[in-house]
């Protein structure tokens, strides 16, 4: 199994309050991403990270931002949380950027917003 | 833009019975195809993939042909077990960058 874990694997919190979700790799990937799995939306590609300090945008980015000062973590901000965001939260990591890549995925991080 | 449309699920089979999961997709380039699959209280893995069209993708009794001229990589098992009871992810990754696209998923619930 690839080396990923997620913090905390669960999580409720208040609106308004901030939130940040850890991705965690020992494979030394270089891309990172972050998705969050809705019913009836699969999953939406949140940010990216193609290397360290390099992020950009994905599908569903409005409300979220995202930092990477080491290769080994990927973290996920929510400034100000709010009940949209409640969801389940997944990190992938690739070893390239090329569309036949695999992407190993994180085991999730449920989180609640009231 | 890119999209993935699967069946709705949930699928439910008796084991030992022949499975199919349609999935299509619209895509702008040439994708490479994907099935994931996510067990209860887990992440998504790769079961199989398919990069290029007639591309046959295989694994753990699973297959998908990349079919381009019907867009389709439909999911296939001929003797489903128990322990295949899970959700069903169909993907796509255009070319340019390995950006997921993901469809809806589709349960499958096998029982004894």
């Amino acid at each position: 199994d690839a080396g990923i874990t997620q913090s905390p694997r669960h999580k409720v919190t208040e609106t308004g309050t901030p939130v940040t979700l850890r991705c965690h790799q020992t494979e030394n990937h270089r891309y990172m991403y972050w998705y969050r799995q809705d019913p009836g939306h699969g999953l939406r590609l949140i940010h990216y990270s193609y290397g360290v300090k390099d992020t950009d945008k994905g599908e569903v980015s409005d409300g979220y931002s995202v930092s990477r000062s080491k290769t080994e973590d990927f973290l996920l901000t929510l400034e100000s949380a709010t009940s949209s965001q409640t969801s389940v939260y997944f990190c992938a990591i690739s070893e390239g950027r090329a569309a036949y890549n695999e992407q190993f995925f994180g085991p999730g991080t449920r989180l609640t917003v009231l | 833009g890119n999209s993935v449309t699967q069946m709705e699920g949930p699928v439910t089979l008796s084991e030992e019975a022949f499975l199919t999961i349609n999935c299509t997709y619209t895509a702008t380039g040439y994708p490479s195809l994907f099935w994931y699959v996510q067990y209860p209280g887990e992440g998504l893995q790769l079961l199989l993939k398919a990069t290029k069209a007639d591309d046959k993708g295989s694994n753990k009794g699973f297959e998908a042909t990349y079919r381009k001229e019907t867009t389709s990589f439909h999911l296939e098992k001929g003797s489903v077990q128990v322990s295949d009871s899970a959700v069903y992810f169909c993907a796509l990754s255009d070319t340019g960058f390995q950006k997921l696209v993901f469809g809806t998923g589709t349960r499958l619930l096998v029982s004894p």
